[in-house]
């Protein structure tokens, strides 16, 4: 059935360093969306990606969708501490949402 | 965007009793989902709510144990039955507007169920 990697479980970075996660389908997609729940919250929709090779940008967070469309990234640039949270991936392949298995940013101290 | 609320926020159970969660839209929506979150885990999708119709559940999840209603397009039940200690989670429903531009789905502040 359908897969979706995402990696890395958690990453440690220092305030004004890049972060990034990626995911992978094993199969094509149809979309895929970001969301980022901070702790205790509830998931918040970021953005939604569907054309093969698609680039998005929201400030300092950039989105891809690869070209065959079976894997995406979030990256951001010079992390803040508003940053922390964890991101999840959502896949859509043929109305079956998946949701990927979150990247947890930390901010060291 | 959708404003979304939950009762009740949390709640601790005993074993073998039942809860029903409620979930309340302010505005129409096309799609209704519930889902299930162990803390520090991702996301599952138990079912989603169809109106009018029973709710198409996912793989591991059953109707005797997790009835859905959806009387009308703004309001949604879960009850968790029979509840164990391993239904401990976080319910979250969600929804997908017909006002929204993508696919986005709007998250509820979610329940907190404990099981004794």
């Amino acid at each position: 059935g359908q897969q979706v990697m995402q990696i890395p479980q958690y990453q440690h970075v220092q305030e004004g360093e890049d972060f990034t996660t990626y995911c992978n389908s094993s199969t094509t997609l149809s979309n895929i969306q970001w969301y980022k729940q901070r702790p205790g919250g509830h998931p918040v929709f970021l953005i939604q990606l569907v054309k093969s090779g698609e680039v998005k940008k929201q400030k300092r967070l950039t989105f891809q969708f690869g070209e065959a469309k079976k894997n995406s990234s979030l990256h951001i640039t010079a992390t803040q501490t508003t940053d922390v949270g964890t991101y999840f991936c959502c896949m859509d392949s043929n109305y079956q949402l998946i949701w990927g298995a979150g990247t947890k940013l930390i901010i060291k101290p | 965007s959708a404003v979304i609320s939950q009762k009740p926020s949390r709640d601790i159970c005993q074993r073998g009793t039942s809860l029903t969660i409620q979930c309340q839209v302010d505005s129409q929506v096309t799609m209704m989902f519930w889902y299930r979150q162990q803390p520090g885990q991702s996301l599952t999708l138990i079912a989603t709510a169809n109106q009018g119709s029973e709710a198409t559940y996912e793989s591991g999840f059953v109707i005797d144990k997790f009835p859905i209603s959806r009387p009308n397009l703004t309001f949604s039940t879960l009850t968790v039955s029979n509840m164990s200690p391993e239904d401990s989670s976080i319910y979250l429903c969600s929804v997908i507007t017909l006002a929204g531009i993508y696919n986005e789905q709007f998250f509820g502040p979610g329940t907190r169920l404990t099981v004794l």
